[in-house]
């Protein structure tokens, strides 16, 4: 099985600063990559597809890039509902892991 | 409007058996590839299984395969997951999520989560 990995585990930020986390899967997955966002109680919600392809109705300020085995998820300027956890899932090789997630909070 | 409703959850005893329902309405669901993913409380998320709208792929999680059974019938719009010999470490929250597309890709719409505990 394909394993994701996610760094960092955690993050603190202030509103307004530029929020990066890091994704490595442990094969080549091409572009077949996703970011979810999860608040606490709520279910995943879909912000990137195929590594940087926005979602419909997803802000600007979320960005995906990568492609391979390394990947990067950047928030341009975190506002106060983007706190929560993320995870990215490769989608290239059955069966579809996730990383272990990213929680951010605020600093 | 989009939806995905979930049921059939509960309380199971180790080695029994469950059967999950989905129940999908605002789409073609024939279009679209459909998902189970389960999260114990306060951890992650677990891809479980996945099929394509017509059937004719599908995939599952190692630590389920051979044991969950994963379904759909078009016709009534709905996804299902059959639960055998279930452990104590089946027990999550078990989400249906829609596939973007009628293969594999990102999920956009995501049911509530229905809770199954094996105890």
């Amino acid at each position: 099985d394909i394993q994701m990995t996610q760094s960092p585990t955690s993050l603190s930020a202030s509103v307004g600063d530029s929020v990066t986390i890091a994704c490595q899967a442990s094969q080549d997955i091409g572009n077949y990559l996703n970011w979810y966002q999860q608040k606490p109680g709520k279910a995943p919600k879909l912000l990137i597809f195929d590594a940087s392809k926005l979602e419909t109705g997803v802000p600007s300020r979320f960005r995906g890039s990568g492609s391979g085995t390394d990947f990067t998820f950047t928030i341009s300027s975190l506002q106060p509902e983007d706190i929560a956890t993320y995870y990215c899932q490769q989608f290239d090789v059955l069966p579809f892991t996730f990383g272990p997630g990213t929680k951010v909070d605020f600093k | 409007e989009v939806q995905l409703v979930e049921s059939g959850g509960g309380l199971a005893q180790p080695g029994r058996s469950l059967r999950l329902s989905c129940e999908a309405s605002g789409f073609k669901f024939e279009e679209y590839a459909m998902h189970w993913v389960r999260q114990v409380p306060g951890k992650g998320l677990e891809w479980v299984s996945g099929i394509s709208g017509s059937s004719h792929n599908l995939g599952y999680a190692d630590s389920v395969k051979g044991r969950f059974t994963i379904s759909r019938d078009n016709t009534k719009s709905s996804l299902f997951l059959e639960m055998n010999s279930l452990g104590p470490e089946d027990t999550a929250l078990y989400y249906c999520a829609k596939g973007r597309g009628t293969i594999w890709s990102g999920c956009n719409i995501w049911g509530q989560g229905i809770m199954v505990i094996v105890s």
